[in-house]
């Protein structure tokens, strides 16, 4: 039982560059959310998924776009970064009603030169 | 005013003290009272979860709620260097659209 997986761990992009960021989780859970974390920013909400087949905008959505794949993938997209999207990203899913507690994943560490 | 206000800290504390965290909060909505703990570079860990008022305790750690006051307590007991981490706070709302208001953090550093 692996929880929740992030791909890739670092990565490096040149200012334009487009990129998807990965995230599966392994515990039939109902939502999934990305976020960025930044320096005396804390943990800020880029968007989410409730269920299969439904996305919202989260705090931060702009420059981002989201996939849910299936019950298990929920993908993250930079079309075009900036270096303003420097940031730490993780990926969290939530089992489903009655319980509001969110697991996360290791992280990406993702810089735009 | 921010939803969750919480002191960012740095805490340093000598090993075997007790540490105390805390966060402040303006949404009389929120039910559900979590703390997460995240080492360096790494993701956050579910450490306890509390619903609605009281206290709860695990082992060294207990986390109080108190809804009149709109404010939440960490307590570590025995701190160990294995403590030393980042500490959030966060919490939601009954049916609160599946979202998390997080503080930002309080890191602690417990001293050998």
């Amino acid at each position: 039982n692996a929880g929740v997986t992030q791909t890739p761990k670092f990565q490096v992009l040149k200012t334009g560059q487009s990129m998807t960021l990965q995230c599966a989780q392994d515990m039939n859970h109902n939502s999934m959310y990305w976020y960025r974390q930044d320096p005396g920013m804390g943990l800020r909400l880029i968007y989410y998924s409730a269920s299969e087949g439904t996305t919202d905008k989260g705090e931060v959505p702009n420059g981002y776009n989201v996939s849910r794949l299936n019950k298990r993938e929920f993908s993250l997209r930079l079309e075009s970064a900036a270096p303003s999207q420097t940031s730490v990203y993780f990926c969290a899913s939530r089992p489903g009603q009655g319980a509001d507690t969110q697991y996360f994943g290791p992280g990406t560490r993702l810089t735009v030169l | 005013q921010k939803e969750v206000e919480q002191d960012p800290g740095p805490l340093s504390v000598p090993e075997g003290a007790i540490v105390s965290l805390n966060c402040t909060y303006s949404n009389s909505a929120f039910q559900y009272f979590m703390w997460y703990r995240q080492y360096s570079r790494k993701g956050p860990e579910l450490l306890m979860y509390t619903y609605s008022s009281g206290n709860k305790e695990d082992g060294r750690f207990t986390a109080q709620v108190d809804k009149s006051s709109k404010y939440i307590s960490l307590f570590i007991r025995d701190s160990q260097p294995s403590d030393s981490a980042t500490y959030l706070c966060a919490m939601s709302a009954l049916g609160g659209n599946n979202r998390l208001a997080f503080g930002k953090g309080n890191q602690v550093v417990v001293i050998p």
